[in-house]
């Protein structure tokens, strides 16, 4: 069985920075590109960031490029993002998501986690 | 970058009826198009992908189609369960986007 476990989340103040972490069993994780999805409180979803399962080719949402990394561990099956220089704006459920398994492109995240609460507020 | 518009925003029905909620993209997206559900306070859930395959384990009642601009997601017989908020997304170049989601709300 998939399961996707993000930790890492909590109140920080703006500027400051946090890591989230998405702890990833039940598939061969470095197999599969991994992406970050947020939500902020009653609103829709926003892509962030997607990373390759060999960890190349990371791409970013414009509101967060320059300020957040993607970046993974496969050796411990773990997805990482670093949050620098945060905005108020940043406050949002942060998703981790497991790509498809279709070969030859990305795009459809078909396991989704609970989700870890980011805060960003003085 | 493109942008993916839903409509209708909130859709009021009733267990048993039939559906459609449309999703227009900005500029074409072939067929990179995929289909979420999302109850309150859950994951989305991935329900369709490439804008007309079913995902695993999905019921026959939720459908897609459309290419280039325009794609419909189709509910034949709505349940209790689908009571939700759907949401677009498009793959075909990044960044990928979302649409504002459609929130279907018992009539």
């Amino acid at each position: 069985e998939v399961q996707l476990l993000e930790s890492g989340g909590g109140l920080v103040q703006p500027g400051g920075s946090l890591r989230l972490s998405c702890a990833a069993s039940g598939f061969r994780f470095a197999t599969y590109a991994m992406g970050w999805v947020r939500q902020a409180p009653g609103k829709g979803l926003e892509w962030v960031a997607v990373i390759s399962g060999n960890g190349g080719d990371p791409f970013y949402a414009e509101s967060v490029q320059g300020r957040f990394t993607i970046s993974r561990d496969n050796s411990k099956d773990t997805l990482f993002l670093q949050l620098n220089s945060l905005r108020a704006e940043d406050t949002a459920v942060y998703f981790c998501a497991k790509d498809g398994p279709r070969i030859g492109y990305y795009g459809e995240l078909d396991y989704w986690g609970q989700g870890t609460l980011v805060t960003v507020s003085s | 970058d493109i942008q993916m518009t839903q409509s209708p925003s909130t859709l009021s029905a009733s267990v048993g009826d039939r559906v459609t909620i449309t999703c227009r993209a900005s500029q074409s997206i072939s067929s990179w198009l995929a289909w979420y559900q999302q109850r309150p306070g859950k994951a989305p859930k991935l329900l369709i992908y490439k804008a007309s395959n079913s995902e695993s384990g999905v019921p026959s009642r939720f459908s897609g189609s459309g290419s280039g601009r325009e794609f419909t997601l189709t509910i034949s017989g709505l349940q209790p369960d689908d009571f939700a908020t759907y949401y677009c997304q498009h793959y075909n170049s990044y960044p990928w986007t979302f649409g504002q989601g459609t929130k279907v709300e018992i009539e």
